[in-house]
């Protein structure tokens, strides 16, 4: 069982409708969770991070986490043509560790 | 959040051959990573390399084939090793936020092609 699991999609989401991340992971010692959003050919961006259960909001990005479930959540909300890319979830047990990615969602936002 | 500068951007190199990659961090940071990405793929950390001490390497990496310096808080370099074309990878430095809880903030990545 992979540490930071994802479904690899692509996850196609039409314009200015609500796109939903998902994201579970199999370690209960992890402490943190981010999302980053990597463009082709580009390095992952961070975007969110969450630590406690419950949501937290940033704009059009609301990250939801449920420890008990061992899941966290990514809703773009509004998505645009340039939301397409691929989203990477990560974990970490504390600060000074190494994050772990899962494989990521590739998202397309169709016009 | 810090800015990461990584050198080469990107390379093809010959089989047999080594390649150093430079990253440079425009504050001193304690923790610098070291992923890789290999072709569509997520991902891998290779090391974590700490300013005075040995890079501590995750299980599948070793020292002889991913040297790693970190001569102070500011630099470190990772040199890709006797190159296969399974090297073929994007290799990205990190570093952790001086605040917050942990965020890395990523180089822009050097893209290796292995011939």
């Amino acid at each position: 069982q992979k540490e930071v699991e994802q479904n690899s999609g692509p996850l196609s989401v039409p314009e200015g409708a609500i796109a939903s991340l998902n994201c579970t992971y199999s370690d209960r010692g992890s402490q943190s969770f981010f999302w980053y959003r990597q463009y082709s050919g580009k390095s992952p961006e961070l975007i969110m991070s969450i630590y406690s259960n419950g949501d937290k909001e940033d704009g059009r990005f609301t990250a939801q986490l449920n420890k008990a479930s061992q899941y966290v959540s990514l809703l773009i909300r509004d998505s645009q043509p340039s939301d397409s890319a691929t989203y990477l979830c990560a974990s970490r047990k504390a600060a000074g560790n190494k994050l772990t990615f899962g494989g990521g969602t590739r998202v397309l936002v169709k016009p | 959040s810090a800015v990461i500068s990584q050198k080469p951007s990107r390379d093809i190199c010959q089989r047999g051959t080594s390649l150093t990659i430079q990253c440079q961090v425009d504050s001193q940071v304690t923790m610098m990573f070291w992923y890789r990405q290999q072709p569509g793929q997520s991902l891998t950390l290779i090391a974590t390399a700490n300013q005075g001490s040995e890079a501590t390497y995750e299980s599948g990496f070793v020292i002889d084939k991913f040297p790693i310096s970190r001569p102070n808080l500011t630099f470190s370099t990772l040199t890709v090793s006797n190159m296969s074309p399974e090297d073929s990878s994007i290799y990205l430095c990190s570093v952790e936020a001086s605040r917050g809880a942990g965020e890395l903030f990523f180089g822009e990545g050097s893209r290796l092609t292995v011939l």
